[in-house]
Formats: structure tokens, C-alpha cells, sequence
């Protein structure tokens, strides 16, 4: 089975760099995945770590150490529209399904 | 491109009335999902599809039926709806290859209250 924690709520103020962490418990997985939901709406991927190391894309950047069962998101630069729900996941090697974290509520204040 | 579709957006539904969610995608994705979603409770898998005339179950399946008769579209049954089943339903869909990620594409949700 798969289990992800990552912290219930984040904040932050504008301009400032956040980091969203994720520590799971997996029996294997390709990858760990990142998505983001605004209040109300759809998930939507963010970044995808199959290796270990970092993944830059614009202002965001995601962390994976399969050593160390655990990853993050870092969000820089942050903007009011970054408020919204972060979520950590991990794709099954058996199944190839992807299991979720309970997410992450990032507050971003002015 | 539409991308993922859901079908109906909101419906209230009396314990013990049945009803299908439709979902249709396309962008020729091989795999679909169901998830619901409850606050603090993140999403959770409740069906899935990894073809044409393929479904299984996924980690809270009790009380819905799926079919995949086509490619496009992927369908989430609730035969008795039971209290415990008001949530949000998301829909998604994904290319089968490995890689990056197999990003998965979520329609925009169907909120169901069960009455």
C-alpha cells in the first residue's frame, strides 16, 4: 500500500519562498507527483519527479529522495493566486495508479 | 478540445435513488479514473479503466459501478445512494505510457448531495 503526509496548511506572504514537503510510505512507485486545486476546482498537474533530485519549472521546483522516502514542493516568488490546495501523489508500480496525500492549504497574504 | 468532461455538475439525490455520472474525454486517453474527494481527505480512487472494455477497482469502490463500453467516455454508477456517497466526484483521464509522469487531465468535478 501507499501512505503520503504532508502538512494540512502553509503560509505565507507575498514574494516569499514556500516549501510544501511530502514523506510517504510506498511498497514502489514510479514517481512522485504534484498537483494544484484552486478552491472548487479541477486538480491540475504541476511537476512529476521519476529520479531523484530537483525539477524546475518557472517559479515552482519539486525535490525527490527516494533514500529518504520524501519530497517537496517549493514555490517562489509567490503570488496572490498561488493560494489553493497542494497535493503530493505517487504512481503505483503495479497498478500504475496514483495514490494522493490529504493536500496542503497555502495561505498567501499581501 | 474540450479535454475531460463531467456530466451532470450538481444533483441532489434522495437515499436510495440511483444515478450515472458520465465522464468523456478527448484526447484519445487510454486510462480514466474516478476519485471522489472529502474535505481533509484528499482524493481517493474509486474505480478505474485502463481500456475499452476494461474497469477495476481502486482503493473505495463499495457502493459504484463503472463501464468503459467506449474509448471517450467512462461511467460511475450509484445503484442506492446512501449518505456516506455526498462528495465531489472528479473524473480523469491518461495516456498508458510511462515516463513523465502520465499526467493525469481531472474534468471540472460533479458535487453530489445525497439527501
Amino acid at each position: 500500500g501507499q501512505s503520503l503526509e504532508q502538512p494540512s496548511e502553509v503560509t505565507a506572504v507575498e514574494g516569499a519562498i514556500v516549501q510544501i514537503n511530502c514523506t510517504y510510505q510506498t511498497s514502489g512507485f514510479y514517481g512522485l507527483s504534484w498537483y494544484q486545486q484552486h478552491d472548487g476546482g479541477a486538480p491540475t498537474f504541476l511537476s512529476y519527479n521519476a529520479l531523484d533530485g530537483l525539477e524546475e519549472t518557472g517559479r515552482f521546483s519539486s525535490f525527490l529522495s527516494r533514500s529518504d522516502s520524501y519530497g517537496y514542493l517549493l514555490l517562489q516568488e509567490l503570488q496572490m493566486k498561488d493560494s489553493a490546495s497542494y497535493f503530493c501523489a505517487v504512481r503505483d508500480l503495479e497498478y500504475s495508479t496514483l495514490t494522493f496525500g490529504k493536500g496542503t492549504m497555502l495561505l498567501v497574504s499581501p | 478540445n474540450a479535454g475531460v468532461t463531467q456530466t451532470p455538475k450538481f444533483r441532489v439525490l434522495k437515499t436510495g435513488q440511483s444515478m450515472t455520472l458520465l465522464c468523456a474525454q478527448d484526447m484519445n486517453h487510454e486510462y480514466m479514473y474516478w476519485y471522489r474527494q472529502d474535505p481533509g481527505m484528499g482524493l481517493r480512487l474509486i474505480h478505474y479503466s485502463v481500456g475499452e472494455g476494461t474497469t477495476a477497482k481502486g482503493e473505495v469502490p463499495d457502493g459504484y459501478n463503472v463501464s468503459r463500453l467506449k474509448k471517450q467516455n467512462f461511467l460511475l454508477g450509484l445503484e442506492s445512494a446512501a449518505p456516506s456517497q455526498t462528495s465531489v466526484y472528479f473524473c480523469a483521464s491518461s495516456y498508458a505510457t510511462s515516463g513523465r509522469g502520465k499526467d493525469e487531465y481531472f474534468g471540472p468535478g460533479t458535487r453530489l448531495l445525497v439527501l
